[in-house]
C-alpha cells in the first residue's frame, strides 16, 4: 500500500540554525514527489516537484532531496516567516491523486 | 502563474440549506480538479477527483449524493455540499493540474486558498 510518513511532527528552531525534514515514502512507482508549505486557514503553497532519485531543487533557504525511499526539505538559516506545516505528497504511476503526509510544523523563534 | 481561486472564502449556513462552492484556474486550463477536506490540526483528506465533462470519481466513504460534483469548463469545477448538517462543518480545499504544463508541470497539483463551512 502507499504510504507517506513525515518526521519530526513538529520543529521548533532559533532563527539561524539550520535543520531537515524528512519525508519516507513508499509508492508502486514514483511518477512525483511534492513539498507544500501551508500556514493556517490557507491552502497549501506549492514548493517543489521531484522525479527521480538524485534530484535537488532550491528556493531561497529551502533545498529539496530525494532517494529511492525518502526526501528531505533543507531550510537553511531559517527567518521567523518560515514558520509553518510543511506537506509531503507523492504520485504514484498511473494514478491521478496524491497521497500526503500528516505534516511538519516548523516553528522558527526570533 | 499557476494561480487557483475559490469563492467563497468563508460560509456560514443553516443545517439542511445547500452550500456551493466554486473552484477556478485562473491562468492555466485544468483537465482534473480535486477537492479536499481538511479537520483542525490534521492533513489533507481526498474527497473525490473532478474530470472536465465526465462523472467525478469518489474516494471510499465519500457519499456522491451529498457532495455533488461538477466540472463543466476547463477552469471551473464545484462542489455542492446538499443539506448540510453540522458535521459537515470543516476547511475544503480544492487543488487543479495544469493539463497543458504551460505552468512547467503536468503532474503539480495548484491548491486554491480554501473555504471555510460552518452549519449552524
Amino acid at each position: 500500500e502507499d504510504q507517506v510518513t513525515q518526521s519530526p511532527e513538529a520543529l521548533r528552531l532559533q532563527e539561524g540554525e539550520s535543520s531537515s525534514l524528512n519525508c519516507s515514502y513508499t509508492v508502486s512507482g514514483l511518477r512525483g514527489l511534492f513539498w507544500y508549505r501551508q500556514d493556517p486557514g490557507k491552502g497549501p503553497e506549492f514548493l517543489f516537484t521531484l522525479y527521480s532519485a538524485g534530484e535537488e531543487k532550491e528556493k531561497e533557504r529551502l533545498k529539496a532531496t530525494l532517494t529511492k525511499k525518502e526526501s528531505f526539505l533543507h531550510i537553511t538559516a531559517p527567518k521567523p516567516e518560515d514558520s509553518a506545516t510543511y506537506l509531503c505528497a507523492v504520485q504514484a504511476v498511473n494514478f491521478n491523486k496524491f497521497y500526503f503526509g500528516s505534516g511538519t510544523k516548523l516553528n522558527v523563534k526570533p | 502563474g499557476a494561480v487557483v481561486s475559490q469563492h467563497p472564502s468563508r460560509v456560514i449556513c443553516k443545517s439542511g440549506t445547500s452550500v456551493k462552492i466554486e473552484c477556478r484556474s485562473l491562468d492555466f486550463q485544468a483537465t482534473t480538479m480535486f477537492w479536499y477536506r481538511q479537520f483542525p490540526k490534521q492533513s489533507l483528506m481526498l474527497m473525490a477527483t473532478s474530470n472536465e465533462g465526465s462523472k467525478a470519481t469518489y474516494e471510499q466513504g465519500v457519499e456522491k449524493d451529498k457532495f455533488l460534483i461538477n466540472h463543466a469548463s476547463l477552469t471551473l469545477s464545484t462542489l455542492t455540499v446538499t443539506s448540510a448538517h453540522p458535521e459537515d462543518s470543516s476547511f475544503y480545499i480544492c487543488s487543479a493540474r495544469d493539463a497543458f504544463g504551460t505552468s512547467g508541470s503536468k503532474e503539480t497539483q495548484y491548491f486554491g486558498p480554501g473555504t471555510r463551512l460552518l452549519v449552524l
